[in-house]
């Protein structure tokens, strides 16, 4: 069972990089590594995925190491609005599918 | 987009009562999840469906049974409502028959009380 350690919360101000670390020591060859991101009253919405190196979109990018026993959500110039809880998701085989698993979240907090 | 849609936001049950949580998705995604949200325990996975009539328990299962009679439909089934099952549950759904590198696609949740 591929578990995940993330921080409890983090704090930052407006503008900022933002870097939200993953640990995911167990990961199996093929499972993949997801992010997410919840606000408040509302399900988790996806955000990045990756498999090794690194993967950007237009919202993050995703830092994988070769070992892939962690991975890093970076989020550039953070604004207010991405205040939400960060959740990162390491797919874990079980007789031929996919068991996903999330994380406990990292609670992020955007001051003005 | 892909809309997941949960029947009711907000539920008030009592101890003992059979509760029926409805989640439809619109995409035609063969796989199909059920979750509860606890402060401090982040989401926990309860049961999941990857094709229609089939189902798996995920890491909480007790308590709970799901039904799957349509590919756009998964029911979570609390057989006997208890206070410890108040919580929050979330309905994810994605494509593909192994789900690996497919997100999940959340519904926004029924807040479920049991007094």
């Amino acid at each position: 069972l591929a578990k995940t350690t993330q921080p409890i919360s983090m704090d930052s101000y407006e503008g900022q990089e933002v870097n939200i670390t993953c640990s995911h020591n167990n990961i199996a060859t093929n499972d993949y590594i997801t992010w997410y991101q919840q606000f408040p009253s509302q399900g988790p919405r996806f955000i990045i995925q990756g498999y090794k190196t690194k993967v950007t979109n237009e919202v993050a990018s995703l830092f994988i190491p070769a070992d892939r026993k962690s991975s890093t959500l970076s989020l550039p110039r953070v604004s207010l609005s991405d205040t939400a809880v960060y959740y990162c998701l390491v797919g874990v085989r079980n007789t031929g599918f996919q068991k996903l698993v999330f994380g406990t979240g990292t609670r992020l907090l955007v001051s003005p | 987009d892909v809309k997941v849609t949960q029947s009711s936001r907000y539920l008030v049950k009592r101890t003992g009562e059979k509760v029926f949580l409805e989640c439809v998705q619109d995409m035609d995604h063969e796989n199909m999840f059920w979750y509860r949200q606890d402060p401090g325990l982040g989401l926990r996975l309860i049961y999941f469906s990857y094709d229609v009539k089939m189902k798996e328990k995920g890491d909480i299962p007790e308590g709970y049974s799901v039904s799957r009679e349509k590919k756009e439909r998964f029911s979570l089934i609390l057989e006997s409502a208890s206070t410890n099952q108040t919580s929050m549950y979330l309905c994810a759904s994605s494509f593909s028959r192994t789900g690996i590198g497919s997100p999940l696609h959340f519904g926004n949740g029924t807040r479920l009380t049991v007094t």
